[in-house]
């Protein structure tokens, strides 16, 4: 089961910073956390992923909390190829990666 | 990054026919692949967990039997809807990781399956 919470829509302008936040309490020690999204009918694009510092990628950065109860996914540039549905999971490692996915975020970048 | 191909992209079917969706890793070999499934505005479902060499190991309520499970290579997977029916038709979408600790998965295009 997902052990995530994630707001069920947000809209960003188009060229601002899109902020997602992910509520995951029941975190584990060894569990990371994993950003997704999804665009209509295509499979699921991995974003980025951390345990416990911050990571910023090409496509993203991950902000997570210290106590790693929460997590936040900044798209700095947001442009309108990235209205999607983004997806937060917690998975810990070496279970063979079975990802179990919460209900996401839909993110509409409004032009 | 690592390719996951799946096909076909889409298939219509009718009522009772058995309709079977690849997987393949294009460029790394995966030990593990997974299987979901999507209904319109919803969320993905895990179905499966298909290991190379052994049987799959399925989620609760779902239907083994209905929903056939092939891991034969390192490289490809493929799932068999058996005498499908309307309910069956769905987006399915398939996963690989290049294994590791904390490996990130790969998904395939998906399929969209209709039934007749």
């Amino acid at each position: 089961d997902a052990k995530t919470t994630q707001p069920t829509s947000m809209d960003c302008a188009e060229g601002r910073a899109a902020n997602l936040p992910c509520n995951h309490s029941t975190i584990s020690g060894n569990e990371y956390v994993y950003w997704y999204r999804q665009i209509h009918s295509q499979g699921p694009q991995y974003i980025i992923h951390g345990l416990k510092n911050n990571e910023t990628n090409e496509m993203a950065s991950l902000i997570i909390t210290e106590d790693r109860k929460s997590s936040t996914l900044i798209l700095p540039h947001a442009t309108l190829r990235d209205t999607a549905v983004y997806y937060c999971i917690v998975s810990p490692p070496n279970t063979g990666n079975q990802f179990y996915f919460g209900t996401g975020t839909s993110l509409t970048v409004i032009p | 990054g690592a390719v996951v191909s799946q096909h076909p992209s889409w298939v219509i079917c009718k009522s009772g026919t058995s309709v079977k969706i690849e997987c393949r890793s294009l460029d790394f070999q995966a030990t593990t692949m997974f299987w979901y499934r999507q209904f319109p505005k919803q969320s993905l479902m895990l179905m499966a967990t298909s290991n190379e060499g052994s049987k799959a190991t399925y989620e609760q309520g779902v239907e083994k039997d209905k929903f056939l499970i092939n891991h034969a290579s390192l490289t490809l997977s493929t799932l068999t809807v058996t005498s499908a029916h309307p309910e069956d038709s769905s987006f399915y979408i398939c996963s690989a990781s290049l294994g590791g600790s904390a490996e990130k998965l790969f998904f395939g295009s998906g399929t969209q399956l209709s039934v007749l």
